[in-house]
Parts: structure tokens; sequence; C-alpha cells
């Protein structure tokens, strides 16, 4: 079955403690990306990468690294997570297709509590 | 820069009620246009989603977008709507040409069907 997998689905964890939220897909697709979605804002863009090692950084990438060794895998690390990174955290996938004419597959989300 | 605005921040209807939400966008040259959901619990599915032709877009559960290039708008309607279309809807946009990095999200509207 053709999925995004994030792990760990929910995660209590206290700041300053480094912390990574993994993220597989199985559809060779080489866009992967990473949002958060906060009440009231939608989703903003964390990083994203357009292939293996190319990443870039989306609307909202402070305090949050990103990496793209292998083509189904691209983990969120927060080096030392704060309170105000609490929240909801979806990966999402796509083939690369010209003119942006691709639809992005979301896996289940992270929801992430920082104390 | 591009942004995306749903007007609604909350809708409640009743079951059999008609739906229509707005959805403009700011960039001016050609774009792709999505409508996404999110019932309670659960990971973004693609609702719909228009890149060229006729402007009326048929997706899953009997929901349709209209895109009106002179307005930016690519509002959400579905005729009749049921309990088990209570959920997040989220417009997205990416210009023509743009990679899967720059499609921007709206913050979302929230529906909610009475029984």
């Amino acid at each position: 079955e053709a999925q995004v997998t994030q792990n760990p689905r929910y995660l209590i964890t206290v700041t300053g403690k480094k912390l990574t939220v993994t993220c597989s897909q199985n559809m060779n697709h080489e866009y992967m990306s990473w949002y958060r979605q906060d009440p009231g804002l939608g989703l903003r863009q964390i990083y994203y990468s357009m292939n293996v090692e190319v990443t870039d950084k989306g609307d909202v990438p402070e305090g949050y690294k990103v990496s793209r060794k292998e083509k189904r895998n691209f983990p969120l690390i927060l080096e030392s997570p704060s309170p105000n990174q609490t929240s909801l955290y979806f990966c999402a996938s796509s083939r690369r297709a010209s003119g942006g004419r691709e639809t992005q597959y979301f896996g289940p989300g992270t929801r992430l509590l920082v104390l | 820069a591009q942004s995306v605005s749903q007007h609604n921040h909350h809708v409640i209807l009743s079951e059999a009620a008609s739906l229509e939400l707005g959805c403009n966008y700011s960039y001016g040259g050609t774009v792709n246009l999505f409508w996404y959901v999110q019932y309670p619990g659960q990971h973004l599915q693609l609702l719909l989603k228009y890149f060229s032709g006729d402007p009326l877009v048929k997706g899953i559960k009997g929901f349709e977008a209209e895109f009106i290039k002179s307005k930016f708008s690519f509002n959400l309607r579905k005729p009749s709507v049921q309990w088990s279309d209570t959920a997040e809807y989220f417009c997205a946009v990416i210009r023509y040409g743009g990679s899967q990095g720059n499609l921007i999200f709206g913050k979302g509207t929230k529906l909610s069907v009475k029984p």
C-alpha cells in the first residue's frame, strides 16, 4: 500500500531534549516536506526536499533541522525543543512533475507536546 | 508574497444544507489549485484539484469546486452536506512552474454538520 508513515505519532518531551521525528514514504517520490499545523494558522511549511541531499527552508524553519540521505526518508530534528514547538506535524511527499502539477500525499501526523 | 485566504474560520450547517467555502489567492499568474480535507484525528486527504481545462472540477464525496480566474477564487461546494462531512477543509495553491516547495495553504475552514 502506498503510504507516508511517521513515527512517533504522539510525543511528550521536555525543553531542550533533542528529538527526531521520522518520515518514510514507499512511493519513490522525489519531493518530501514537513509542515506544522497550529489552530487558526493552518499548515505552514518547515522544510522541504526536492531530492536526496537537496533540502531548503520553508516558511518556519527556525529551531528545526532536516536531512535527506535516502530517497524514502526525511527525518525532522529538533535539536533543542521549546514549548512554542508544541504542534501537530505532518510529513508529505509527491512525485516530481513539471509545473507543480502533482499532488502531495500526507502522513498521519505527529502530535508533539514540549513541556 | 503569494497568499491564500479562506474567509470562514468555522461554518456550522444542518444536514442537507448546501455548502460553499470560499478560497481566494493572491498570485496573478497561472496557478494549480487544491482542496484538502482533514477529518477529525486524521491526516490530510486530497478532495480535488485544478490544473487546467474545465473550471468546474468534481472531486470525491460529491464535492466540486469552481475556478474563477477573474476573481482569483476557487470555492468549494457541495449541494447537500452530511454529518460525515464534519472536518476541516484547506485550500492550497501552487504557482504554475513552481516546485512542490512552493505549495501555500490557507488557514483552513472548520465545518460542523449537525445531524
